[in-house]
């Protein structure tokens, strides 16, 4: 699986959107960019994935670069809840049902909110 | 309610004692992993299994092992053998294995403390 690159911490205000970079400049063609947080002392959350295209749900965006060496997860309207550390993972799919080795995660990013 | 339930969340043993950590999934996924956290790091892969009676080792096997004998279970045993056993374990389950999707569910996590 490709490394990838975060900043080790980010602030942001409460009600303002929260943006986290993350470079991946050795990414393959076969590989999602995934998204998790993990809140202090929980189990990390799946936030949102992506392969090419810009991806939103309920919780986030996801912006990938168009040579997708690059990623930004948006939060649109940061909330003190959201204060926890992102993970940014670069995972090959096997559509064939193999590769069900875990997912690598590195130090993230620690999102602070601040009121 | 569904989910990935694991217990106890706080463990403490005394050294060169083994110890059994539980993890329960009522999700029907039919991967499921071990990982472990050190404070102020991401998550390292111990053990994974695909299905019932097979699992592989991770990045970190040694003095740990498991077993899968039901599709819902896969309790994680640290052994005398783990030379730094101390750390906070996350169990995860996701729905096929290798899928594009991949989305892993966490559990609450326990914290071991070996005195």
């Amino acid at each position: 699986d490709a490394k990838t690159t975060q900043p080790t911490s980010m602030d942001c205000a409460e009600g303002r959107a929260a943006n986290l970079p993350c470079n991946h400049s050795t990414i393959s063609g076969n590989e999602y960019v995934y998204w998790y947080r993990q809140i202090h002392s929980q189990g990390p959350q799946y936030i949102i994935h992506g392969l090419k295209n810009n991806e939103t749900n309920e919780m986030a965006s996801l912006i990938i670069t168009e040579d997708r060496k690059s990623s930004t997860l948006i939060l649109p309207h940061a909330t003190l809840r959201d204060t926890a550390v992102y993970y940014c993972i670069v995972r090959a799919v096997m559509y064939s049902g193999g590769g069900a080795d875990g997912l690598t995660f590195g130090k993230g990013t620690h999102l602070i909110i601040q009121p | 309610d569904g989910g990935i339930t694991q217990s106890p969340k706080y463990l403490f043993r005394k050294e060169g004692q083994n110890v059994t950590l539980s993890c329960e999934q009522n999700l029907n996924h039919d991967a499921m992993y071990w990982y472990r956290q050190d404070p102020g790091q991401g998550l390292r892969l111990i053990y994974y299994s695909q299905i019932v009676n097979d699992f592989q080792k991770g990045d970190i096997a040694e003095g740990y092992s498991v077993s899968r004998e039901k599709k819902e279970s896969f309790p994680l045993t640290v052994t005398s053998a783990q030379k730094n056993p101390t750390a906070f374990y996350l169990c995860a389950s996701s729905l096929i294995p290798g899928s594009y999707y991949n989305e892993q569910f966490f559990g609450p996590g326990t914290r071991l403390t070996v005195l």
